[in-house]
C-alpha cells in the first residue's frame, strides 16, 4: 500500500512569491492536514480538510490556504511569501480524522531567500 | 492555551537500557494521545497511540497514560542506538476534532 506522497521534495522561492505544494494521501483516507515544522516552533497546525471541505483551521495568516479534490489529493497555498515561512511541511492523512491515526508524508523544504 | 510539554533533552541513555520519555498536557478534554519518532531530516512516523488509562505494550515500546494527572509516557525498553531520535508526543481532542497539538519533542540518544 503506498504513503502519502508529497511533491515537490525541496523548493527555493523568492520573497513575495507564491508557491503551492502537493499531497497524495493513502488510499482510501479522506483526511489531510497540513502542518508546519521549524526548529524554534515545532510542529504546528496548518488545517485539515476532509471531503473536499476545510474541517479545522489552525493560526495561521490568510496567506495560508489550501483545498482537497474529489480524490482526496490535497494542495497548499502560500502567497507573498516571507523568509520567516521557510519551513518543513508536512501532510498527514487518515481514514476519517478525529480519533484516527495519521500517516506522515516525507515532507516538502521550501527555502525562501 | 492548550500546551503539551516535553523535555526538549537531549535524554541519552546506554545501549540496553529503559529510555522513559514524558509528556503533560493541560486540556482535560483530550482523549486520544500519539507517540511519534522523527529522525533527523525525515517525517515524524507513529509508533504509538493510547486512548484509555493504563498500559499499552507493542514490542519494546510500553505507553502510559495517567488522565487524572494528564501525563503521558513512553518507555523504550532494551535501548538500541538505531532509537535515536526526536519523540513527539500528539494529543488531540475527540468529538470529530482533528486538532491536534504536539509537542517540541524529545531528544533521545543512545549510545553503545
Amino acid at each position: 500500500k503506498a504513503g502519502v506522497t508529497q511533491t515537490p521534495r525541496y523548493l527555493i522561492k523568492t520573497r513575495g512569491q507564491q508557491v503551492t505544494l502537493s499531497c497524495s494521501p493513502i488510499s482510501g483516507h479522506r483526511s489531510v492536514s497540513w502542518y508546519q515544522q521549524t526548529p524554534g516552533q515545532g510542529l504546528q497546525f496548518l488545517f485539515e480538510y476532509f471531503s473536499e471541505t476545510q474541517r479545522n483551521k489552525g493560526n495561521f495568516p490568510g496567506r495560508f490556504s489550501g483545498r482537497q479534490f474529489s480524490n482526496s489529493r490535497s494542495e497548499m497555498n502560500v502567497s507573498t511569501l516571507e523568509l520567516g515561512d521557510s519551513a518543513l511541511y508536512l501532510c498527514a492523512s487518515s481514514p476519517q480524522g478525529g480519533t484516527s491515526e495519521a500517516f506522515f508524508g516525507q515532507g516538502t523544504r521550501l527555502t525562501v531567500v | 492555551q492548550k500546551e503539551v510539554e516535553q523535555n526538549s533533552g537531549p535524554l541519552s541513555v546506554p545501549e540496553g537500557a529503559i529510555a522513559s520519555l514524558n509528556c503533560t498536557y493541560s486540556d482535560r478534554g483530550s482523549q486520544s494521545f500519539f507517540w511519534y519518532r522523527q529522525y533527523s531530516g525525515k517525517s515524524p512516523e507513529l509508533i504509538m497511540s493510547i486512548y484509555s488509562n493504563g498500559d499499552k505494550e507493542d514490542g519494546r515500546f510500553t505507553a502510559q497514560l495517567n488522565k487524572a494527572s494528564q501525563y503521558v509516557s513512553l518507555l523504550i525498553r532494551d535501548s538500541q542506538p538505531s532509537d535515536s531520535a526526536t519523540y513527539l508526543c500528539a494529543v488531540r481532542r475527540g468529538g470529530g476534532s482533528y486538532i491536534p497539538t504536539f509537542g517540541r519533542g524529545t531528544s533521545l540518544i543512545v549510545h553503545p
